[in-house]
């Protein structure tokens, strides 16, 4: 079974444009969440989308956000770019929305703003 | 988890060594931890989990103990082989999905 797979891998942008990114979870599973990962804070979490509705939602200004399509792939978008969004953006997926389902994760996008 | 920045704990440990990682958690509500591995390049990798009504799981050759007394987790690894080397994470849950991850520890197996 493949694994949770996510587009672009690498990503160059500069201040002010807007980005977005895919993240196709392993197949049958339904929960999406985003996680933004950085040297100073870590792993935060961003978001997570089930049956293509946001469950819930981490402490991100609202440049940041998501949606998930009725295949259960999933895209994040980050509008007027700031250099501080340089990051390694992770994507998870779960079977469902229950929190005691191991959540799998993606290679990530590395997002470098210039 | 508490993060701690942008300098990551490391412990340095010998391969054929056991090795012991450890984690503070915050959330008193938290009721399942998870151990993940990441490796330079890629995502988080499952360890192990456990749930909060348990204080000890075991894996192959890792064991996660859980106190909740003192809020703390520990992640056991056995026989430390050259390919353990990367950073490790605590992460718990509360509710849903939303995990909230420690800052993590670099784990450097020496040959």
């Amino acid at each position: 079974k493949a694994g949770v797979t996510q587009t672009p891998r690498y990503l160059i942008k500069t201040r002010g444009q807007q980005v977005t990114l895919s993240c196709s979870p392993i197949s049958g599973h339904r929960s999406v969440s985003w996680y933004q990962q950085t040297p100073g804070q870590g792993l935060q979490f961003l978001f997570e989308y089930f049956s293509e509705t946001q469950r819930n939602k981490g402490n991100f200004p609202g440049r940041f956000s998501g949606r998930q399509f009725s295949n259960s792939r999933s895209e994040m978008n980050v509008s007027t770019l700031e250099l501080g969004d340089s990051a390694l953006y992770l994507c998870a997926s779960s079977p469902s929305w229950r929190g005691k389902d191991i959540q799998y994760f993606g290679a990530g996008t590395r997002l470098s703003v210039l | 988890g508490e993060s701690v920045g942008l300098h990551l704990p490391t412990l340095s440990v010998q391969e054929g060594d056991n090795s012991i990682i450890n984690c503070a958690y915050s959330n008193s509500a938290s009721d399942y931890f998870i151990w993940y591995k990441q490796e330079s390049g890629k995502g988080p990798q499952f360890i192990i989990d456990i749930r909060s009504n348990m204080d000890k799981r075991q894996g192959q050759r890792v064991t996660v103990l859980l106190n909740k007394t003192v809020k703390h987790l520990s992640l056991q690894i056995a026989a430390t082989q050259p390919g353990d080397s990367a950073v490790y994470f605590c992460a718990e849950k509360a509710a849903g999905n939303k995990l909230t991850f420690g800052g993590g520890t670099r784990v450097l197996v020496k040959p």
